[in-house]
């Protein structure tokens, strides 16, 4: 079975500071690799996604995540944040065979400070 | 606009009562699936269904039913065993393969009164 570790629940960060989500992940067998955001009230929308290939993957509004198979990480980036960031993440993972469910973290809610 | 629907958008329980959350989706996806959403927990997964007529209990299915009877659809009943209903519950759907994201309907927040 396969698991994810979000290892900060909450996140605060000033406007224009970078940022650096943390996501490990555990799975006896090879995964892919999501991140979604969700803002208040709503549904989750998808950020980036890692399939193969390049280890760095760069997504919607800014966002980038490195993967590393030595560390089972999938940590999210930005270099610079904005207020419009404000929102929960969750990481998810799926292993690449089958057809099974995506298995999401328990999420980080990060808060832009002005 | 193709897109996935939830209604309502927000739903009240009574003790002892059945209810029934409605999803909807006209992107001609053939997997569905249910989670529901607490605060610091994440997202749970309830039921799944990768065909019509067939459906998967996920993590958390006690106290819960669903049905599949047209691709369009997959309602969730929260019935009276469910003795914890109060969540934020999200339908999504997916194409079949599972490098494909998910896209998320706005959610149905049930509430006991």
């Amino acid at each position: 079975a396969q698991s994810v570790t979000q290892l900060d629940s909450q996140v605060p960060v000033f406007e224009e500071a970078p940022v650096e989500l943390r996501c490990n992940y555990s799975s006896s067998v090879s995964v892919y690799l999501f991140w979604y955001v969700q803002y208040p009230n709503q549904g989750l929308q998808l950020l980036l996604k890692y399939l193969s290939g390049s280890t760095l993957v760069k997504g919607i509004n800014g966002f980038e995540a490195e993967f590393n198979k030595s560390q089972t990480s999938f940590h999210l980036r930005k270099p610079s944040v904005h207020i419009s960031d404000t929102a929960e993440y969750f990481c998810a993972v799926i292993r690449n065979s089958g057809n099974t469910p995506l298995v999401f973290g328990k999420g980080t809610r990060l808060s832009v400070i002005a | 606009d193709g897109g996935i629907t939830q209604s309502p958008k927000y739903l009240f329980r009574k003790e002892g009562q059945n209810v029934t959350l409605s999803c909807e989706q006209n992107l001609n996806h053939d997997a569905m699936y249910w989670y529901r959403q607490d605060p610091g927990q994440g997202l749970r997964l309830i039921y799944y269904s990768q065909i019509v007529n067939d459906f998967q209990k996920g993590d958390i299915a006690e106290g819960y039913s669903v049905s599949r009877e047209k691709k369009e659809s997959f309602p969730l009943t929260v019935t009276s065993a469910q003795k914890n209903p109060t969540a934020f519950y999200l339908c999504a759907s997916r194409k079949g393969q599972g490098t494909e994201k998910l896209f998320f309907g706005s959610g149905t927040q049930l509430s006991v009164l």
